[in-house]
């Protein structure tokens, strides 16, 4: 079965420092993989999502990227963060058919 | 992006009432799915509603993806104290997802 894992669980970090968040999903191969941001317990934006290695497609303008160095792994950084920055992020993926699971995510709180 | 408007914002319930919410689009999604929150941990995906008209249960659940396929609704039968949380409607169209901004669901024992 498939599983997806994202690791911090939680981090607090100050103003203007860089950001590493990890996603990566066992048991499927070639997943469409997804960054969300979650405000308040509301409303997923999506960030990034990715159809391939490599391939990365940007919703939102802002200070963070991302990237997929290998085919079950996706990254969420910044170079340095904003007090906006501040939220849960999410992770999915979603394999051939339509349906996208979501992993346990990451609290990010910028002080 | 895609706007999905979905109501209500909040319910208060008494344990066993039914509930039923709703999501409306101005665009025409090819999918429907509809998930669950808990504070503090990612959504989880309850049902998919795959073509228009579809009408689909999973236990106390029913969902069905409107004929216009613009908008879907949920239904929970005789709410349990564990039904509460946040759910979120969101709708499908290529590789992408956009999502309702969410029902937050309080049922009282």
């Amino acid at each position: 079965s498939q599983t997806i894992h994202q690791w911090p669980a939680t981090l607090v970090q100050p103003v203007g420092s860089p950001l590493s968040l990890e996603c990566t999903v066992e048991g499927t191969s070639n997943p469409n993989l997804y960054w969300y941001r979650q405000a308040a317990g509301r409303g997923l934006q999506l960030l990034f999502y990715s159809v391939g290695i490599g391939q990365i497609s940007s919703e939102v303008p802002q200070n963070l990227s991302a990237s997929r160095p290998q085919d079950r792994q996706f990254i969420l950084s910044s170079k340095k963060l904003l007090l906006s920055d501040s939220g849960f992020y999410l992770c999915a993926w979603r394999e051939t058919g339509v349906e996208q699971y979501f992993g346990p995510g990451t609290r990010l709180t910028v002080t | 992006g895609q706007q999905l408007n979905q109501s209500p914002q909040s319910m208060f319930i008494q344990e066993g009432e039914d509930v039923s919410m709703n999501c409306t689009s101005s665009s025409i999604f090819n999918t429907w799915l509809w998930y669950k929150q808990d504070p503090g941990e990612g959504p989880v995906l309850l049902i998919a509603l795959y073509k228009a008209g579809e009408l689909t249960s999973n236990g106390r659940l029913t969902a069905q993806f409107g004929i216009t396929r613009k908008d879907s609704f949920l239904n929970i039968s005789a709410s349990i104290p564990s039904d509460v949380g946040i759910y979120f409607c969101a709708g499908q169209l290529g590789n992408q997802f956009y999502f309702g901004t969410g029902t937050s669901l309080t049922v009282i024992p």
